[in-house]
């Protein structure tokens, strides 16, 4: 049982260079999170799904696309990475339904350090 | 936006002391998580208070919630070395969206 997992671990990106990180979770779990984390702050939402093909926006979703097609993928695109953006992003999934009874924790990754120069 | 403020930014206690960190918040809560990150790692789930308990306890750890103040605290008790770490409070809203505090950073000294 793996978690959650995240690809890359670290990147390094030119200004104006596009990427996409992974994250899988093997719970079976219905919501899923992109959070990023800057020096001396908490984890800032991004965007977020409720459900496989659903996406939202979370509290900081400029520069940044995300797309769940399987239940247990959830991906982040930056489409034209800028130095604002270099952050450390966590993934997280949450929400089960286990023998009747709900479990909301969350369960993050291990964080993707992306550094844009 | 943060949610609200951790206090204190920093804790430096021995081993064997108690480690009170306080947290406040802005809006009405579904519940409020407290987490738990090592440096350079991801968050750990602690425990769950929801906005119609008070107290809750999970091992050496102690979580209450005033709703009537919008604050939290968690207490861990007779603190090791191992519990060197950032704990983040977090609220609760829909979905479970979770909305952090700056946290608190904790160094235990053996």
């Amino acid at each position: 049982n793996a978690g959650v997992t995240q690809t890359p671990k670290f990147r390094v990106l030119k200004t104006g260079q596009s990427m996409t990180l992974l994250c899988a979770q093997d719970m079976n779990h219905e919501y899923m999170y992109w959070y990023r984390q800057d020096p001396g702050m908490g984890l800032r939402l991004i965007h977020y799904s409720v459900g496989e093909g659903t996406t939202a926006k979370g509290e900081v979703p400029d520069g940044y696309n995300v797309s769940r097609l399987k239940k247990q993928n959830f991906l982040l695109g930056l489409e034209s990475a800028a130095p604002s953006q270099t952050s450390v992003y966590f993934c997280a999934s949450s929400y089960s339904m286990v023998s009747g009874a709900r479990h909301t924790e969350a369960f993050f990754g291990q964080g993707t350090r992306l550094t844009v120069v | 936006s943060q949610q609200g403020e951790e206090d204190p930014q920093a804790l430096s206690i021995q081993e064997g002391e108690n480690a009170t960190m306080n947290c406040s918040y802005k809006t009405s809560i579904n519940n409020l998580q407290w987490y738990r990150q090592n440096s350079g790692r991801g968050l750990v789930h602690l425990i769950l208070i929801r906005s119609n308990e008070r107290e809750k306890h999970s091992g050496r750890l102690r979580v209450t919630l005033d709703t009537s103040k919008k604050s939290s605290s968690l207490l861990i008790t007779a603190s090791r070395a191992a519990d060197t770490a950032s704990y983040f409070c977090a609220t609760s809203g829909g979905y479970n969206k979770l909305i952090f505090g700056a946290g608190t950073r904790l160094a235990v000294h053996p």
